[in-house]
């Protein structure tokens, strides 16, 4: 049972080039989100989706973009990196889109932008 | 603004209990979550309060005053793989969890 898949687990980048985290969930969960987390602050969600062909913005969406083709499938993409991008990204999902189900998170993507 | 509040870190002693406090100032209530973080991993789900009182399981009980905009999450026999940080989560008005900072736990032998 793999639950929620992350790739890469790190990579170092370069500012101003373009970067996709990839996140794959086989728990048929309607609910896709994206997080990042940084040293002292709480986990900041950067966008979501409810269901498969929606989308939406979370907290700080600003430099990120997000696709949800499928059930499965929900990457981020980040167009042009910047340093205060450097973070750990969690990708997430849950049974239920903004109900009281737990959230499952993947391992995390450990982003360096140079 | 919305704010969620918890120790940035705590020590306790192995075989001990420990209580970590977490205040909450939110647009609205739907619940609030604890979460477990050991460094370098994913979150883990630990527990779910929506209504006051109090929700033992195992080792781990959380506690929720809906009235204080309050919560504890208490750990008893502490054993030295608890030495994680715990994260404090509640879903606001909107469905949209807001986080806190999350407690750093030392266990010491």
């Amino acid at each position: 049972i793999a639950g929620i898949t992350q790739a890469p687990t790190s990579q170092i980048l370069a500012a101003g080039r373009r970067m996709t985290l990839r996140c794959t969930q086989d728990m048929r969960h309607n609910a896709m989100y994206w997080y990042r987390q940084d040293l002292g602050l709480g986990l900041r969600l950067i966008h979501y989706s409810n269901t498969a062909g929606t989308t939406g913005k979370g907290e700080v969406p600003d430099g990120y973009s997000v696709s949800r083709a499928n059930t499965d499938d929900f990457p981020l993409t980040l167009a042009s990196a910047v340093p205060s991008q450097t973070s750990v990204y969690f990708c997430a999902s849950s049974d239920s889109a903004g109900g009281t189900g737990e959230l499952f998170f993947g391992e995390g993507s450990r982003l360096t932008v140079l | 603004g919305q704010n969620i509040d918890q120790p940035t870190e705590m020590t306790a002693t192995e075989g001990a209990i420990v209580q970590i406090n977490c205040t909450y100032q939110t647009s609205g209530f739907n619940g609030l979550f604890w979460y477990q973080q050991h460094a370098g991993e994913a979150p883990t789900f630990l527990s779910y309060n929506v209504l006051d009182g109090l929700e033992e399981k195992g080792r781990f009980s959380s506690f929720l005053s809906r009235s204080k905009g309050y919560s504890y999450l208490l750990l008893k026999e502490l054993q030295m793989k608890d030495s994680a940080s715990y994260l404090c989560a509640v879903m606001d008005s909107n469905y949209q969890l807001i986080w806190g900072a999350g407690t750093k736990l030392i266990i010491k032998p």
